[in-house]
């Protein structure tokens, strides 16, 4: 069965702060993908990657950055966070062809005081 | 460009009568429809998808969902709600075109009275 984990379940960051939130997938899947999900407003798409070193922006990039530096790990940071960016964060995992299905992490419930 | 519209934000239904999760979309190739679940406290698990294959598509736990190009739609029904059913259902909706652009709904909670 295919794993993603999310390295923090919950994080309390104070504002200004560079903020990392790890991914990790354990079934050498080629895309990989961060969401944030806020009631209301479902799930945005930050930022995605097909392949290492690869990345795209989503629809909300502004105030992040991603890194893939190895196929199975995934990083979202956020620069300098802000409190606009308190949010649960969740990491996903899928094969190449876009009918696969996500695998989704269980998610990282960040709060930027 | 593509869209999609979860028609109620809260569904409410009794332990054992028929649920309805209504999902309308906008796309401007044939699209993949997939419904995910997300119980509390944990991340979104695929129920179902249709890729143009055929249109009744069922599911995993009883759920199907049924592609209707005429009207837009893909709602996932449900005969007879289980108190586990209680979770978050988000339509998502992909165009095809290469790039794996997604678009998830707002999403549907749905609550099961015992």
């Amino acid at each position: 069965d295919v794993k993603v984990t999310q390295s923090s379940r919950y994080l309390v960051k104070r504002t200004g702060e560079k903020v990392f939130l790890e991914c990790v997938q354990d079934m050498d899947h080629e895309n990989m993908f961060w969401y944030r999900q806020d009631p209301g407003l479902g799930l945005r798409l930050i930022y995605f990657s097909y392949d290492v070193k690869m990345k795209e922006k989503g629809d909300i990039p502004e105030g992040y950055s991603v890194s893939r530096e190895k196929k199975e790990r995934f990083s979202l940071i956020l620069e300098s966070a802000s409190t606009n960016q308190t949010s649960m964060y969740l990491c996903a995992s899928s094969l190449h062809d876009f009918n696969s299905p996500l695998h989704f992490g269980n998610g990282t419930r960040l709060t930027v005081t | 460009a593509q869209s999609v519209t979860q028609l109620d934000s809260h569904v409410s239904v009794s332990e054992g009568t028929p649920v309805l999760l209504r999902c309308n979309y906008s796309s401007s190739y044939s699209p993949s429809l997939f419904w995910y679940v997300q119980h509390p406290n944990k991340g979104l698990q695929l129920l179902l998808k249709y890729t143009s294959a055929a249109t009744l598509v069922k599911g995993i736990n009883g759920f199907e969902a049924e592609f209707k190009k005429s009207e837009t739609s893909f709602h996932l029904t449900k005969p007879s709600a289980h108190m586990s059913d209680a979770a978050e259902y988000f339509c998502v909706v992909s165009e095809n075109t290469g790039r794996r652009a997604l678009t998830f709904g707002s999403g549907t909670r749905l609550q099961v009275q015992p």
